[in-house]
């Protein structure tokens, strides 16, 4: 299947500081992808769509100031956090849509 | 809204042994309906669908039957093996919309 990747896996940052995730699809073209937020034993929650060319859609009650959005490529777009703070300590998923939507292994940020 | 309601584990089972994940819905349209898999490291991958009442989706000895009546989709496997050790979302998506509403995900340890 088609596969979507994340980068870094894992970051610590100190509070305050801005942080980049990207997501890319290795082996196909996404026109629109997803990012997801992972809290500890909960379900992973829809932050936003991003489609390519265009401004990301975020769902009712997150904060697009805070959490940046940017699909500047049909294989990369990139979550990043601003001016980050320890309750944005989270696992972070993207996936990226073929025919199905393919999800990348996730990152874990912590926020010190 | 949409929601999307699972067992929560964590489920120990021995191999061989014959395996259910509960999983009921609540939606406000005509959904389709999912479960993912997530093994250690990994992404999500999809395991098997069900578009519409009374579809049964299988994938890998998995199946789970779309029951309009319970609004539920339970998995079962008859004989797990160790490899099937992950965690299991159950989802779901309304026609028309790619958006997906997870379930808390249920983690599955098979011990030999």
């Amino acid at each position: 299947g088609a596969v979507v990747s994340q980068h870094p896996s894992w970051v610590i940052c100190k509070s305050g500081t801005s942080v980049k995730i990207e997501c890319r699809s290795l082996d196909f073209q996404a026109t629109t992808m997803f990012w997801y937020r992972q809290f500890p034993k909960q379900s992973l929650m829809l932050m936003a769509t991003s489609n390519e060319g265009s401004k990301a859609t975020y769902e009712q009650g997150v904060e697009k100031d805070k959490f940046l959005i940017n699909h500047a490529s049909l294989t990369l777009s990139t979550l990043t956090v601003t001016s980050a703070h320890p309750e944005d300590s989270s696992f972070y998923i993207c996936s990226a849509r073929d025919l199905e939507q393919f999800f990348g292994p996730g990152t874990r940020l912590t926020v010190l | 809204g949409n929601s999307v309601t699972q067992m929560e584990g964590p489920v120990t089972l021995s191999e061989e042994a014959f395996l259910t994940i509960n999983c009921t819905y609540t939606a406000t349209g005509y959904p389709s309906l999912f479960w993912y898999v997530q093994y250690p490291g990994e992404g999500l991958q999809l395991l098997l669908k069900a578009t519409k009442a009374d579809d049964k989706g299988s994938n890998k000895g998995f199946e789970a039957t779309y029951r309009k009546e319970t609004t539920s989709f339970h998995l079962e496997k008859g004989s797990v093996q160790v490899s099937d050790s992950a965690v299991y979302f159950c989802a779901l998506s309304l026609f028309g919309n790619e958006k997906l509403t997870f379930g808390t995900g249920t983690r599955l340890t098979i011990i030999p």
